[in-house]
């Protein structure tokens, strides 16, 4: 089975700009969670898609957002970037049969912005 | 409020000798999960290990076991004879099952990094 897949891996975007992250979940899950990594937050939690619903959502503005689509990929956007916005997301899917399902991640995207 | 805490942000360990990551959480639901995820330089979560609250018996995975100790609200992760590819980030997180609905939301810890010596 394919694993989660994100893209674009690196990204290097200017102060004000937009970008868009794709997630392709492992198939047969339906649940994808994302997650920013820097190293002065470390992981935090941004948010979470259930079958096409936003099922949960961390501490975050409202510039970064998501979506997911009818075949359980997803993306997030994050408009109007800051220099702060430079991290490492991740994504995570996850089966959601159970209470021991365990989340599954991505490589991740290195965004950089300048 | 729920919470993770790692007190090691580093350690050294010897070629196939053993070591433990320490890991103490905080949550008020009696239902929930810790899990165990190793970060290579690649930056890849790759998952280790899973204990729920209500497991008897500690987890083990091959060389990885968990030793839960739900009264001291511990959960740390041992590696049997390392191996120079052990050496990575090492994170401990928790899901809450019981309030605030379904969620597969991970609040992780601050991470241990490791390095295996040869």
């Amino acid at each position: 089975k394919a694993g989660v897949t994100q893209t674009p891996r690196y990204l290097i975007k200017t102060r004000g700009q937009q970008v868009t992250l794709s997630c392709s979940p492992i198939s047969g899950h339906r649940s994808v969670s994302w997650y920013q990594q820097t190293p002065g937050q470390g992981l935090q939690f941004l948010f979470e898609y259930f079958s096409e619903t936003q099922r949960n959502k961390g501490n975050f503005p409202g510039r970064f957002s998501g979506r997911q689509f009818s075949n359980s990929r997803s993306e997030m956007n994050v408009s109007t970037l800051e220099l702060g916005d430079s991290a490492l997301y991740l994504c995570a899917s996850s089966g959601d049969r159970g209470s021991t399902d365990t989340q599954y991640f991505g490589p991740g995207t290195r965004l950089t912005v300048l | 409020a729920q919470k993770i805490t790692q007190t090691q942000p580093g350690m050294f360990v010897q070629e196939k000798e053993a070591v433990t990551l320490d890991c103490t959480y905080d949550t008020s639901d009696p239902s929930y999960g810790l899990f165990w995820y190793k970060q290579p330089s690649s930056g890849e979560m790759i998952f280790l290990i899973y204990q729920g609250s209500y497991d008897q018996q500690n987890a083990t995975e091959g060389r990885y076991s968990l030793n839960f100790q739900k009264a001291r609200k511990s959960a740390n992760l041992v590696i049997s004879a390392s191996q120079l590819g052990d050496s990575a980030m090492y994170f401990c997180a928790m899901r809450e099952y019981g309030y605030g609905g379904a969620t597969n939301k991970l609040i992780f810890g601050t991470g241990t990094l490791l390095a295996v010596q040869p």
